[in-house]
């Protein structure tokens, strides 16, 4: 089956801790995307990828990092310089052929601050 | 920058009509979404509406855009019990926009008996 898996389900960073969450598609999408969700607030862009080894920063890319060496994958680093990285993390991909881009999204991460 | 607006609960009863609105202030919003989240899971597409259309309808869901207003609305009839979840009002330019969507804050629907 065809989709986005996320992983791990739930994590927990230690003060001064860089964390990795793993997001990885089979659907031969071209882009990728990290959104973050707060608790009654929209989703907000992280980073995104049009291309393998090709991504642009989004609206809170501060503190985080990301790569594209394979166009499956696409995993995003939180790091110590993140101050508030509680928040539900979701990786999508869509096709990236412009127009109506549909995104298809991962079951997320849950990450919290020891 | 963009900005997309929603009301945060809805409450209805199970065989009623729901809508959830939603307003935006992108004036070059090429196309607007709308996706359900259930507990826990990622977001997942419902549909989706081309800004030159006032009206998509899918099944039981019905789209309607009044562009000059900037909103939208989703119409779910005859809400069941398994549609409770977040919405969530989505636009973007399209083009070399691709995937950047602005999200709205989100509207919880709960449908009881």
């Amino acid at each position: 089956d065809g989709g986005i898996t996320q992983s791990p389900k739930y994590l927990f960073r230690k003060e001064g801790q860089n964390v990795t969450l793993s997001c990885e598609q089979n659907l031969n999408h071209d882009a990728m995307y990290w959104y973050r969700q707060d608790p009654g607030q929209g989703l907000r862009l992280i980073y995104y990828s049009q291309i393998v080894n090709d991504f642009q920063k989004g609206d809170i890319a501060e503190g985080y990092s990301v790569s594209r060496e394979k166009k499956e994958s696409f995993p995003l680093t939180v790091t110590s310089a993140q101050k508030n990285p509680t928040a539900f993390y979701l990786c999508a991909s869509s096709l990236g052929a412009g127009g109506a881009e549909k995104l298809f999204f991962g079951s997320g991460t849950q990450l919290s601050v020891l | 920058g963009e900005d997309v607006e929603q009301s945060l609960f809805l409450s209805v009863r199970e065989g009623d009509s729901s809508v959830i609105n939603c307003t935006y202030t992108d004036s070059s919003s090429t196309y607007l979404y709308w996706y359900k989240q259930e507990p826990g899971a990622g977001l997942q597409l419902l549909t989706y509406i081309f800004s030159n259309m006032d009206m998509k309808q899918d099944q039981r869901l019905t789209v309607l855009l009044n562009k000059k207003d900037k909103h939208l609305s989703l119409r779910i009839a005859d809400t069941q019990t398994g549609d409770s979840a977040i919405y969530f009002c989505a636009e973007s330019a399209g083009g070399t926009s691709y995937g950047k969507l602005t999200f709205g804050q989100g509207t919880i629907l709960t449908v009881h008996p």
